[in-house]
């Protein structure tokens, strides 16, 4: 099974808006609304940030937000900070009852 | 509070077995699936299987069938992520997760990982 498709890296100056895009099949992000987003600083573990599609866990900061459109999903981050600074992965429950993950983007706050 | 601690870090040189650990507590261990993701060095995250301690249903990542087993001991809440003959290839961080059926399909605490390095 393919992962999801996520830009390398995605940067923006610190208070403005940033989205990353993960693009799957109709067969896993497409499917369900089941996409959720993970952060993962160098050296941690992954945290939840966003769950089926665009739910925060109890904690997560609302400037995180997510969307979904067809086979693409999506996460925002308004107002960029340098604690935002991560590699973020999108992940889908699939129609083969597995989960994939996206490869990963690199964020970046110049 | 909900907690996974997973075992130490371990250096094996190909061929070996080795079985890794996820303890979990601060919650009902038979209720929930426990999931095992990896990370190979500097790479991304990669959904390896899962299993139900309540009824040990188990299932596994196509691409990962039948080179790990996944198990479980619910006497003493603990998952295991198991290997008959490693490779240098399965040199990873490996994370034990925790997924709610009844609240979604997502992976809500994570175990700080264990790192296993294979090499002769």
């Amino acid at each position: 099974q393919s992962a999801l498709t996520q830009p390398a890296s995605v940067s923006g100056s610190p208070g403005q808006s940033i989205t990353i895009s993960c693009t799957g099949t109709s067969s896993d992000v497409g499917a369900y609304s089941y996409v959720s987003w993970y952060q993962q600083h160098p050296g941690r573990a992954p945290k939840l940030m966003i769950y089926d599609v665009s739910n925060r866990p109890s904690g997560v900061s609302n400037r995180f937000s997510g969307s979904k459109s067809g086979n693409t999903a999506s996460l925002t981050i308004s107002g960029l900070q340098a604690e935002d600074e991560a590699d973020y992965y999108c992940s889908s429950y699939t129609s083969r009852n597995t989960w994939v993950f996206g490869g990963g983007t690199k964020v970046t706050a110049l | 509070e909900v907690q996974l601690v997973q075992s130490g870090a371990e250096v094996k040189e190909p061929w070996e077995s080795l079985k890794i650990s996820c303890k979990a507590s601060g919650y009902s261990f038979t209720s929930f699936y426990i999931a095992w993701v990896r990370q190979m060095p500097g790479k991304g995250l990669e959904w390896m299987g899962i299993i139900y301690p309540g009824d040990s249903d188990t299932r596994y990542s196509p691409s990962l069938q039948g080179q790990v087993t996944i198990s479980a001991d619910n006497s003493i809440s603990t998952a295991y992520l198991q290997w008959g003959s490693l490779k240098s290839s399965d040199t990873a961080m490996y994370y034990c997760v925790r997924h709610d059926p009844r609240s979604g399909y997502y992976f809500d605490y994570w175990g700080q990982g264990t790192l296993v390095t294979v090499s002769s």
